[in-house]
């Protein structure tokens, strides 16, 4: 079975650019979440998708970040304009959902993003 | 103000030796509690999870111990392997299996297990 799949896996920015990455989820996981890692921290979820729909969205610093999941397969998660804080790995998760349960949560190798 | 606390950055141990990581939480509403293994340039991995419903799940070398009352669980990892040199984060969830069953982490331990 394929796992979680993300690109790029480095990024380097200047202030103020904008970046987007990439998730493909595991096949048949409905439910999908970001979440931002910072060095020395654990991670923070950032969203969290049901389908293509958002169900928490909470954390989220909704002036520079956007997500979306068209299809309720992969998505996209941006920043514009990127801020030196910004630096962090950025990892995408997905989990099964049957009925009203969701199960583990599987990770994908991350984007390491350095904003100079 | 941190929900899920992992009071020891590191923890260096022996191979064939026990390994026993600690994480306590303050929010006495979580209901599902998890183990993540990482790697470096990988994200995390599940290891092992419990529900607030037992106090205690084993699996193969791995057993996590649950004491709600102290709101503290550990990680028994026993024997320790090189293998298992690694970063380990301990997750809670409120509302696990519901829609709101979103983790929040801890900052992790890295164990080190010396041959």
């Amino acid at each position: 079975e394929a796992g979680v799949a993300q690109s790029p896996r480095y990024k380097i920015i200047e202030k103020r650019q904008s970046v987007a990455f990439w998730c493909n989820p595991i096949s048949g996981h409905a439910t999908l979440y970001w979440y931002q890692q910072i060095l020395g921290q654990g991670p923070k979820l950032l969203i969290q998708f049901q389908n293509n729909g958002v169900v928490d969205d909470s954390q989220l610093p909704k002036d520079r970040f956007s997500a979306e999941r068209l299809k309720g397969v992969d998505s996209t998660l941006k920043i514009q304009p990127a801020k030196l804080e910004d630096s962090a790995v950025y990892l995408c998760a997905s989990s099964l959902r049957r009925g009203t349960m969701t199960y583990e949560q599987y990770f994908g190798p991350g984007t390491r993003l350095t904003v100079t | 103000d941190q929900q899920v606390k992992q009071n020891s950055p590191s923890l260096s141990v022996q191979e064939g030796r026990i390994s026993i990581l600690n994480c306590d939480y303050t929010n006495s509403m979580f209901d599902y509690f998890l183990w993540y293994k990482k790697y470096p340039a990988e994200g995390p991995t599940f290891l092992i999870s419990i529900s607030s419903i037992k106090d205690k799940n084993e699996d193969g070398r791995f057993t996590v111990f649950l004491n709600k009352s102290a709101k503290h669980l550990s990680l028994h990892i026993v024997p320790s392997q090189p293998g298992d040199s690694a970063v380990y984060f301990c997750a809670a969830s409120l509302n696990y299996g519901g829609s709101q069953g979103n983790l929040i982490f801890g900052k992790g331990t890295k164990l080190s297990v010396k041959p």
